[in-house]
């Protein structure tokens, strides 16, 4: 069965960095988009960024463009979230998620599998 | 900046049949299709519905979705408690080139 398990959250103060890991199993990793959703405390959600099945093509909401970074590594089965300049808006838990069905959505886009989340908490 | 827009709260007793509403624009649910996603408290999302009325495996036959020109709606029918729960719209938006998710609507069943 297809899991997803979020890890590298915690406390950082602000202008700081953290590495969101997320790692994969059950199903053949490399063949999957993914992304990472956030949601603040109390909030809704928020998508802030996809990565293709190969890792050469990302993208990122305006909220998070320029400080945050996605990459894959298909071999570990990993995916990655390279937070830098973190602010205190920034602070949620973190979801990475798995495309429904493998390759580009072509806007029949949807999340088939979540992993719990992680927390981030930018304060000082 | 696009937005999805949902009413934040809705409430029920059970048996009784809901419909959450998502209000979005051409750039979004006029051009592509809707999914919704559940999360219970405390807990991921799940996803209930893709492709406007589609439910993947293991999904209660209790939860519908449709969609009409830029609205899309979820309908829950012979509400229980265990329904008590927010849930979200989202549909790919071309001004954010990505998924758009809906504020999201508290149901409450009473």
């Amino acid at each position: 069965q297809v899991h997803l398990v979020e890890s590298g959250g915690g406390l950082v103060t602000p202008g700081g960095s953290l590495r969101l890991s997320c790692a994969a199993s059950g199903f053949t990793f490399s063949d999957y988009y993914m992304s990472w959703i956030r949601q603040a405390p109390g909030k809704g959600l928020e998508w802030i960024s996809y990565i293709s099945s190969s890792g050469s093509y990302t993208n990122y909401a305006d909220s998070v463009k320029g400080r945050f970074t996605t990459s894959r590594d298909n071999a570990k089965n990993s995916l990655y979230l390279q937070m830098d300049s973190l602010r205190a808006e920034d602070t949620a838990v973190y979801y990475c998620a798995r495309d429904r069905t493998g390759g580009y959505c072509n806007g029949d886009c949807s999340s088939g599998f979540w992993g719990q989340g992680t927390l981030v908490r930018v304060s000082s | 900046q696009s937005v999805l827009t949902q009413t934040p709260s809705a409430s029920g007793t059970p048996g009784q049949r809901v419909t959450i509403s998502c209000s979005g624009s051409y750039s979004n649910v006029g051009s592509y299709t809707v999914s919704w996603y559940q999360q219970l408290p405390g807990t991921a999302p799940k996803l209930l519905i893709y492709t406007n009325n589609q439910r993947p495996s293991g999904v209660s036959d209790r939860f519908s979705g449709s969609k009409s020109g830029t609205s899309a709606s979820l309908a829950i029918s012979g509400l229980q408690p265990e329904d008590e729960a927010d849930y979200y719209c989202a549909a790919w938006d071309d001004s954010l080139n990505g998924v758009l998710f809906g504020g999201g609507t508290k149901l409450t069943v009473l």
